[in-house]
């Protein structure tokens, strides 16, 4: 069975410092995993993306997760926090492969609260 | 470019009564998905439609149903509703089957009094 941690309920840190987003995944397959972001009374928006390209990936608004199979994490980076990445920040793991039709499991979130 | 859409924005239902919800897919997409989300959760899949068919099922009642039109827009139906069916339901939509890049529409905020 596939699952996700989200290892921070809540995460703060001040404007301008780095940010880290902690997320531990289970999955008995080789999966694809996602970061994404959702703002107060909108809806979900893809950060990034891992499907068993590149392990460091690259996203928007200057986030990067790194896939580390070792771990089993998935971890969300930015190296400096602005006020408009307060939000919640889901991640997200799917099963890769013909039994799969893309069903998404998320985590339970973590709320990012930037301070000035 | 339209993304996804869901109707309506806001819906409050009393115990008991049934509840219809509406999602048109982005455009070019054909298969759609539908999420609930609790407050203070990350959202659950309830199930996927594609060619008009129910392809896969999370974890709810068979008060949960939905339907897939043609057109690719989708309906997600509840009965009997319960206090507990309180959330946030959001559709998203994909380009195929399997594909797991979905887009999400803004949601439709279900409250049960």
């Amino acid at each position: 069975a596939q699952s996700v941690t989200q290892l921070d309920s809540h995460v703060s840190v001040s404007e301008g410092t780095p940010v880290l987003l902690r997320c531990n995944y289970s999955s008995s397959y080789s999966p694809s995993l996602f970061w994404y972001v959702q703002h107060p009374n909108k809806g979900l928006q893809l950060l990034l993306k891992y499907t068993s390209a590149a392990t460091l990936v690259k996203g928007i608004n200057g986030f990067e997760a790194e896939f580390k199979k070792s771990e089993t994490s998935f971890h969300l980076t930015k190296p400096s926090a602005h006020m408009s990445d307060a939000a919640e920040y889901f991640c997200v793991v799917s099963m890769r492969g013909s039994s799969n039709t893309g069903k998404l499991i998320f985590g339970q979130g973590t709320t990012l609260q930037v301070k000035p | 470019d339209a993304g996804v859409t869901q109707s309506p924005t806001h819906l409050i239902k009393t115990r008991g009564q049934q509840v219809t919800l509406r999602c048109s897919p982005k455009s070019g997409h054909d298969t759609v998905s539908w999420y609930q989300q609790a407050l203070g959760q990350g959202p659950q899949f309830i199930f996927q439609y594609y060619e008009e068919e129910e392809r896969q099922r999370g974890n709810f009642p068979d008060r949960f149903s939905g339907h897939q039109f043609p057109n690719y827009s989708s309906e997600l139906n509840v009965n009997a509703l319960l206090l507990g069916d309180s959330a946030l339901y959001l559709c998203a939509s994909s380009l195929a089957l399997g594909n797991y890049e979905q887009y999400f529409g803004p949601g439709t905020r279900l409250t049960v009094t």
